[in-house]
């Protein structure tokens, strides 16, 4: 049984450019969340999603940040015309359901540099 | 809005000796985790405890629950430098949405 799966490990963007997160959550696990993590800091949560709804997004900046979760494939969390200050490592965790009383797992998270 | 403080940020320690990490919430919560970040890496989950007076101890490591004071411990028993890496409790809130909600983290260093 694979764990959560993100994808890229590392990402490079230019100021400017679009980048793309993938996370693929635990198989049966229909609940999915982003993290974001800068710097020598905790995980700051960012949106928590199930298949095709967005449940709380309170933590996505206002501009430039969408999440989905759709039917069939990845959740992408989706960062456009990124800027130095996206840099970080983002994390995405998956459970199995609303009240799972088991931990969310991480996956290996993403580590994007803007440059 | 739910406020997870750990204490101390930076833990400096000899091998062999005894110390605690602590975690104070400021809501209600029926569960707390406790998580390992190795540099560079995931996080590593070392426990989940769901209920007042939990207690689980793993190794070197015990947590503890008491849900009444919103606090949580993580106990390290004579520390060896394997243990060395950054500690996070994470609260669980429900308040309109759930989610984990960090604290800043504890920096472990084990010296020789």
């Amino acid at each position: 049984n694979a764990g959560v799966m993100q994808n890229p490990r590392h990402l490079v963007r230019r100021r400017g450019q679009e980048a793309r997160l993938r996370c693929s959550p635990m198989k049966g696990h229909s609940h999915v969340y982003w993290y974001r993590q800068l710097p020598e800091e905790g995980l700051k949560f960012m949106v928590y999603l199930q298949k095709e709804n967005i449940i709380d997004e309170s933590g996505m900046p206002k501009e430039r940040f969408s999440a989905e979760f759709p039917k069939e494939g990845p959740s992408i969390l989706r960062i456009q015309q990124v800027v130095r200050g996206d840099s970080a490592a983002y994390f995405c965790a998956s459970s199995p359901n609303r009240r799972s009383n088991t931990e969310a797992f991480f996956g290996q998270g993403t580590r994007l540099t803007v440059v | 809005e739910l406020k997870v403080e750990q204490n101390p940020l930076f833990l400096s320690m000899q091998e062999g000796k005894n110390y605690t990490i602590y975690c104070n919430y400021s809501t209600t919560s029926d569960r707390l985790y406790w998580y390992r970040q190795d540099p560079g890496k995931s996080l590593e989950s070392l426990f989940v405890l769901l209920s007042n007076g939990a207690v689980k101890q793993e190794g070197r490591l015990m947590a503890s629950l008491d849900t009444k004071a919103r606090l949580s411990t993580l106990h390290i028993t004579a520390a060896v430098h394997d243990l060395s890496a950054t500690y996070f409790c994470a609260v669980y809130f429900q308040g309109g949405s759930e989610k984990l909600v960090f604290g800043k983290g504890t920096k472990l260093t084990v010296n020789p």
